[in-house]
């Protein structure tokens, strides 16, 4: 497996349901980014979380940071049919000339209304 | 309004016929960078710049070519395109430093068929 790996692949839900997607890494890094990708467009920024922090929150979306497990996860509560896209992660590992974002492949997130 | 730019939206090409696909941002960015996207192998990084007059090969750079003249423009050559090439590319700037502290901020997307 990759640094940034999401899990699920795909998730379906109904609108008004919660959606949570994971994401793990294998190495070390300094911050881990997620980003939202909708059909065939450009990617999205939603939220930055250092290393150094546990849980950030950013409207209807709750990022969490467990550097001992090597995992993130991305949770977007009270989901709506507007946010049925691809979520990846992407992780910032390495220092210097040796720094580099890694992406993972990604959750395709199906809300039906 | 804040964008980057890519054009053309969609190209079909033959193999061998030179192309440039532009990429313009209009946030003063430093940093700016092409990345290809194919099902199943996610985004790849081809070639990135960190400032004017400065590039350096990503992880996919072979048969890519680029260009940072001016801070705005960051044009993706292909000088002889061959079908392994066909992708969907996009461009993305940050303000500063790479993409690490500041979000990257992408295009829409340039669909490229090589035939």
């Amino acid at each position: 497996s990759q640094q940034g790996e999401e899990d699920p692949q795909a998730l379906s839900i109904q609108e008004g349901e919660n959606a949570t997607m994971n994401c793990s890494y294998k190495t070390s890094i300094n911050n881990l980014q997620w980003y939202r990708q909708n059909s065939g467009r450009g990617l999205v920024h939603l939220i930055l979380i250092r290393s150094n922090e546990r849980e950030k929150h950013s409207g209807r979306l709750r990022v969490t940071l467990d550097t001992s497990k090597k995992s993130s996860s991305l949770l977007i509560t009270a989901s709506r049919a507007a946010d049925t896209a691809s979520y990846f992660c992407a992780t910032d590992a390495g220092a210097g000339n040796n720094r580099k974002l890694i992406w993972g492949l990604g959750t395709s997130l199906a809300v039906n209304p | 309004e804040a964008q980057v730019t890519q054009n053309p939206r969609y190209l079909i090409t033959v193999t061998g016929k030179k192309l440039t696909v532009t990429c313009s941002q209009n946030m003063n960015h430093e940093y700016m960078s092409w990345y290809r996207q194919d099902p199943g192998l996610g985004l790849r990084q081809i070639y990135y710049s960190m400032n004017v007059e400065v590039t350096d090969k990503g992880d996919v750079p072979e048969g890519y070519k680029v260009s940072r003249k001016e801070k705005r423009n960051f044009p993706l050559i292909l000088e002889s395109p061959s079908p392994n090439q066909t992708s969907l590319y996009f461009c993305a700037s940050s303000l500063f430093g790479g993409p690490y502290n500041s979000p990257l901020h992408f295009g829409n997307g340039t669909r490229l068929t090589v035939t």
